[in-house]
């Protein structure tokens, strides 16, 4: 079945260092998109792309990129300079070209600093 | 810009009442309008949508109807079950802008 699948479930990172999330979809969607959810809170956007090879900047992209060099890939690394990474990161994707498609999401990743 | 505002919650039911989750949105275009629903610990899941006025979507016993001369798509649901415990999400989508809109999201507790 087609889907998104992010991994890993439980991230742990130390102070300094840059972690890679995997978000990787088989539903041939040109859109994928990253929110980021504290707990009790909505989502916040962190990054999308409508295309391979560009993405555009959410309302909260401090401190994170992306590429997207694959349809089917759009990895996020949270860098050294998100001074609060601990959160719950959702990645999902839709098929622009078919009006009110909505969002597949994938079951999420859970960073915590330690 | 566009945007989505729910009910405040936590909302608290008893099994069997019925519920209702408000949600009203601000678009220029002519926006497609979603619910989602969040279980605790997993990613969201598209639960209803309506793409044009007046258009009721509907899954699982839960219903919303697209009003455009009230801006407003509320969920409701005639009998809640222990199971409906969660998040609920109510989104827009405006194809020109690339990205949906996502209200902050209403926790729903059902007792038995």
């Amino acid at each position: 079945d087609g889907g998104i699948t992010q991994s890993p479930k439980y991230l742990f990172r130390k102070e300094g260092q840059n972690v890679t999330l995997s978000c990787e979809q088989n539903l041939n969607h040109d859109a994928m998109y990253w929110y980021r959810q504290d707990p009790g809170q909505g989502l916040r956007l962190i990054y999308y792309s409508q295309i391979v090879n560009d993405f555009q900047k959410g309302d909260i992209a401090e401190g994170y990129s992306v590429s997207r060099e694959k349809k089917e890939s759009f990895p996020l690394t949270v860098t050294s300079a998100q001074k609060n990474p601990t959160a719950f990161y959702l990645c999902a994707s839709s098929d622009r070209g078919r009006e009110g498609y909505g969002y597949t999401f994938g079951s999420g990743t859970r960073l915590t600093v330690v | 810009g566009d945007s989505v505002t729910q009910m405040e919650g936590p909302v608290t039911l008893s099994e069997e009442a019925f519920l209702t989750i408000n949600c009203t949105y601000t678009a220029t275009g002519y926006p497609s309008l979603f619910w989602y629903v969040q279980y605790p610990g997993e990613g969201l899941q598209l639960l209803l949508k309506a793409t044009k006025a007046d258009d009721k979507g509907s899954n699982k016993g839960f219903e919303a109807t697209y009003r455009k001369e009230t801006t407003s798509f509320h969920l409701e649901k005639g009998s809640v079950q222990v199971s409906d415990s969660a998040v609920y999400f109510c989104a827009l989508s405006d194809r020109f802008a690339g990205k949906s809109t996502f209200g902050d999201g209403t926790t729903l507790t059902v007792k038995p």
